[in-house]
């Protein structure tokens, strides 16, 4: 299990409600990155971390999204008064500290709003 | 205009022949270019980066990188049925951002 962790894997809410995503980034990964993808669609970049410390959040759609990694580790997205338009996969990367440095994905939280 | 463009396909191709996917992007100061693979319901598995211009090697893959004509590209040589997937070809921009621009994706069939 050296991979991206996110949790959970499916995770079903009616509108309005309030849902967090998990995500645990290999370790040593210093950048750890947030990305939605709508179906049929690439993923579309939402923030990013290097440690604890969140320097571009010009992705996220609206301010009913926050994302935090307080430690510098496990980051967790928030979603607060959901909208059926917030359902996608919310994907996780992460990356070692570089520019070039490639990034690796988890498997995804898929969320559906109903 | 989107800031990375692919053909959504899908691409087929016979077992064993080349396939070769496409990608054009708008910013002239990308300097990373990155493929990606994902299976469906699965999460994007990176197959190669190429940083110049040229062609990389790796396996039976070669990106091809142009930034004068701001074009990427990816051959799969030999091709698999377990190759069928989507393609997602990924941009990074200047140094001070570390984001990915993605395109749609390409889906490749190969059949056997």
């Amino acid at each position: 299990g050296a991979g991206v962790s996110q949790s959970p894997r499916y995770k079903v809410a009616k509108r309005g409600q309030d849902v967090a995503l998990r995500c645990d980034p290999i370790s040593g990964h210093v950048s750890l990155f947030w990305y939605q993808q709508a179906l049929g669609q690439g993923p579309e970049f939402l923030t990013y971390f290097q440690n604890e410390a969140q320097l571009d959040k010009s992705g996220l759609p609206s301010d009913r999204f926050f994302a935090e990694r307080p430690e510098g580790s496990v980051s967790t997205l928030k979603i607060q008064r959901t909208q059926q338009e917030d359902s996608a996969v919310y994907l996780c990367a992460s990356s070692r500290q570089g520019f070039n440095q490639p990034q690796h994905f988890g498997d995804g939280t898929r969320l559906s709003i109903l | 205009q989107k800031e990375v463009e692919q053909n959504s396909g899908p691409l087929s191709v016979p077992e064993g022949a080349i396939a070769s996917l496409n990608c054009t992007y708008s910013d002239r100061g990308s300097q990373s270019f990155f493929w990606y693979r994902q299976y469906s319901g699965k999460s994007p598995e990176l197959i190669m980066s190429i940083y110049s211009n040229g062609d990389k090697e790796d396996g039976r893959f070669t990106a091809q990188l142009n930034k004068a004509s701001q074009y990427v590209s990816l051959l799969i040589r030999d091709s698999q049925p377990s190759d069928s997937a989507t393609y997602l070809c990924a941009v990074k921009g200047d140094t001070g951002f570390q984001k990915l621009v993605f395109g749609t994706g390409t889906r490749l069939l190969v059949s056997p």
